[in-house]
């Protein structure tokens, strides 16, 4: 069964600190895409990044970066040099290629961030 | 605009009346899913379709109803609303089964009195 665990329930840092929020997945199947998204106070969910099983190259998109690591089945977030604008609850995802008719999204609870000025 | 958008976007209800959250999106996406947002849980499927006239059931399914005549719409009905379905609602499309990306309305608040 596919599982998204962020053991991190809040973390709060103070601007411009460096801050890493944790994901882990169970997954059985050899093809499966992680996501994160973000859901600032206001309420929407923002995709934030799409990693497939096969693509174990991280990445850095301006302040944030990811780290994918099958060996120990995590896809972690850094927000360098975070800001007030990134307190937001972030979810990781994770989707199985296995279902034939349609991509459910597993999500983990979250991680709420509090930026501190 | 293009995108996707829910409503009403707020709703109160007293037990037991029906309600339906309405989800409409512009992308033509073939795709689209319901879920449920409260504390402590995340996010949980509630239903999904993979196209006009298909549509199954996720973890949450019961006490709603869904359909899906037209590809744009995927209205989510709640039979008889009861306290525990105080939620906020969202919807999402996706393009692409197999991991394709998941693109979310704003949400529905929804308070079940």
């Amino acid at each position: 069964a596919q599982k998204v665990t962020q053991a991190q329930t809040e973390i709060s840092v103070v601007e411009k600190e460096d801050v890493t929020l944790d994901c882990v997945y169970e997954t059985r199947d050899t093809t499966y895409y992680l996501f994160w998204y973000k859901q600032p106070p206001s309420g929407e969910l923002v995709f934030l990044i799409r990693r497939n099983s096969f693509d174990e190259q991280n990445e850095i998109s301006g302040r944030y970066s990811w780290n994918f690591q099958k060996s120990t089945s995590s896809f972690n977030f850094t927000i360098t040099a975070s800001q007030v604008v990134d307190s937001a609850v972030y979810f990781c995802a994770l989707s199985e290629e296995g279902y034939s008719s349609a991509s459910k999204i597993i999500f983990g609870s979250g991680t709420r961030l509090s930026i501190r000025p | 605009d293009a995108g996707i958008t829910q409503s009403p976007r707020y709703k109160i209800t007293e037990t037991g009346r029906q309600v339906t959250l309405m989800c409409h999106q512009t992308w033509s996406h073939s795709y689209m899913f319901w879920y449920r947002q409260d504390l402590g849980h995340g996010l949980r499927l509630i239903y999904y379709s993979a196209a006009a006239d298909i549509t199954d059931k996720g973890e949450v399914s019961d006490g709603y109803v869904v359909s899906r005549s037209k590809t744009e719409n995927f209205p989510l009905t709640l039979e008889s609303a009861t306290r525990s379905q105080t939620s906020v609602y969202f919807c999402a499309s996706s393009e692409t089964s197999g991991g394709g990306t998941q693109y979310f309305g704003p949400g529905t608040r929804l308070l079940v009195l």
